[in-house]
């Protein structure tokens, strides 16, 4: 479950618009995946999860779209809120496994009023 | 939902002391408990996973006689960084999992300044 650390690539939006944020995972054998939301200062908040399943699950305001050919996640926020400010992370588990989630390195998403 | 307290939320100590962290799961009991070091603008990076009763399995480079974890009951562990150095200041972030293996649920971390 180790993650590498490196600076964190920035989405900045006006508020009002869609957001789309990209996670591409790297194990074949993941087969659960899940949506944090990281506040300054605070630790991560569970968002919305996906089985490797289903390739679009919806919430409220928030999709996560999965692309298991080419290993890559989304997660798309719709008419994004001042409030949804913060770092965006994935995680993959594989279920079958230590449940030991690796998280990816996160975006930032900043939203302008 | 889970709620997952953390405690303290900030921490200062001098340099060569120990310092306790909390973490307790206040509405569900859980099996196991994670504890993760993040960076500035970095992501989570693990240190260790423990299930209760058992001893925690550590992540290499992590040093066991360092961060001294306890998973005594269902409901608290307990990260103590021992003879705390500046290089050991960070934010540290806790999580639970129950019966749902698959989700953890994070505590609001704990910003440890060794001076």
């Amino acid at each position: 479950g180790e993650s590498v650390g490196l600076h964190l690539p920035t989405l900045s939006v006006q508020e009002g618009d869609n957001s789309i944020i990209n996670c591409a995972y790297s194990n074949s054998a993941s087969d659960y995946f899940i949506w944090y939301k990281q506040e300054s200062g605070k630790g991560p908040q569970f968002i919305i999860d996906i089985r490797s399943n289903m390739d679009k699950r919806q919430g409220q305001r928030v999709t996560v779209l999965l692309n298991k050919t080419v290993k890559h996640l989304s997660l798309q926020i719709a008419a994004t809120q001042p409030g949804d400010s913060a770092v965006y992370f994935c995680a993959e588990l594989a279920s079958g496994g230590s449940y030991i989630p690796t998280f990816g390195r996160g975006t930032s998403l900043i939203v302008h009023p | 939902g889970a709620v997952v307290s953390q405690h303290p939320s900030w921490v200062i100590c001098k340099s060569g002391t120990s310092v306790k962290i909390e973490c307790r799961s206040l509405d569900f009991q859980a099996t196991t408990m994670f504890w993760y070091r993040q960076f500035p603008k970095q992501s989570l990076m693990l240190m260790a996973t423990s299930n209760e009763g058992s001893k925690a399995t550590y992540e290499q480079g992590v040093e066991k006689d360092k961060f001294l974890i306890n998973h005594a009951s269902l409901t608290l562990s307990t990260l103590t960084v021992t003879s705390a150095h500046p290089e050991d200041s960070s934010f540290y972030i806790c999580s639970a999992s129950g019966l749902a293996k698959n989700i953890q649920y994070f505590g609001a971390g704990t910003r440890l300044s060794v001076l």
